[in-house]
């Protein structure tokens, strides 16, 4: 276990449909970070929170957004799914801006 | 920002042989330098990592080299075993920064044969 908790494990959803994802950093990290894996490819960052605040973007689609929480707790929602958006979702923490990232297990989304 | 490339993107070896991963980053303010270990459907899991200051790092089978000057950096595995088996990833960051975030490298996908 490595302390970041993601769920749901596994979603299966229709195209058009819209979900949200949920991260739990590790104890005391207060950066969190978005990836979007998708079939035998890269690790693609897509947004990067420190203590609720947006620090930086990467290439997110404009159908999806994020936030964190004031218990640093990470939400990410994508909205009217497209085949093309399956892939893993990871979450990772880190206690400070990009030391000590840990990932959570991730989020196999499926769009049907 | 960070460019990180990495090679080769896929790699077989013999079980017992060494094996070595590269990768080249951009950023001259790169100062961590962090490798992940993915196995199939699993989350990346740090194996070892490097800061600026030291030029070389080990870990049992698994070293980490640093070449600040030409910028690049290279994961060497000595011993291969099947459970070796695994998409390899290289990053890079300037630490202390705002927003900074880890740039990662596409990937090598290590195979190993017995």
């Amino acid at each position: 276990d490595s302390g970041v908790t993601q769920t749901p494990k596994h979603l299966i959803t229709a195209t058009g449909q819209r979900v949200t994802l949920r991260c739990s950093p590790r104890s005391g990290d207060l950066s969190v970070y978005w990836y979007q894996q998708s079939l035998d490819q890269g690790l693609q960052f897509l947004i990067q929170y420190y203590n609720g605040e947006e620090r930086a973007k990467g290439n997110i689609l404009e159908r999806f957004s994020a936030q964190q929480f004031p218990d640093l707790h990470s939400e990410l929602n994508l909205s009217s799914l497209e085949l093309g958006d399956s892939a893993l979702y990871f979450c990772a923490s880190s206690p400070q801006l990009g030391y000590g990232y840990t990932f959570g297990s991730g989020t196999r989304l499926t769009v049907v | 920002g960070e460019n990180v490339e990495q090679h080769p993107s896929t790699l077989s070896v013999q079980e017992g042989d060494s094996a070595v991963i590269k990768c080249t980053y951009s950023d001259s303010a790169s100062n961590y330098f962090p490798w992940y270990k993915q196995e199939l459907g699993k989350r990346p899991q740090l194996i070892i990592d490097i800061r600026s200051n030291v030029g070389e790092k080990k870990d049992q089978r698994i070293a980490v080299t640093l070449n600040k000057t030409a910028k690049h950096f290279s994961l060497h595995i000595t011993e291969t075993q099947p459970e070796d088996s695994a998409v390899y990833f290289c990053a890079a960051i300037p630490l202390g920064g705002g927003g900074n975030k880890l740039t990662f490298g596409t990937g090598t996908q290590l195979k190993v044969e017995l």
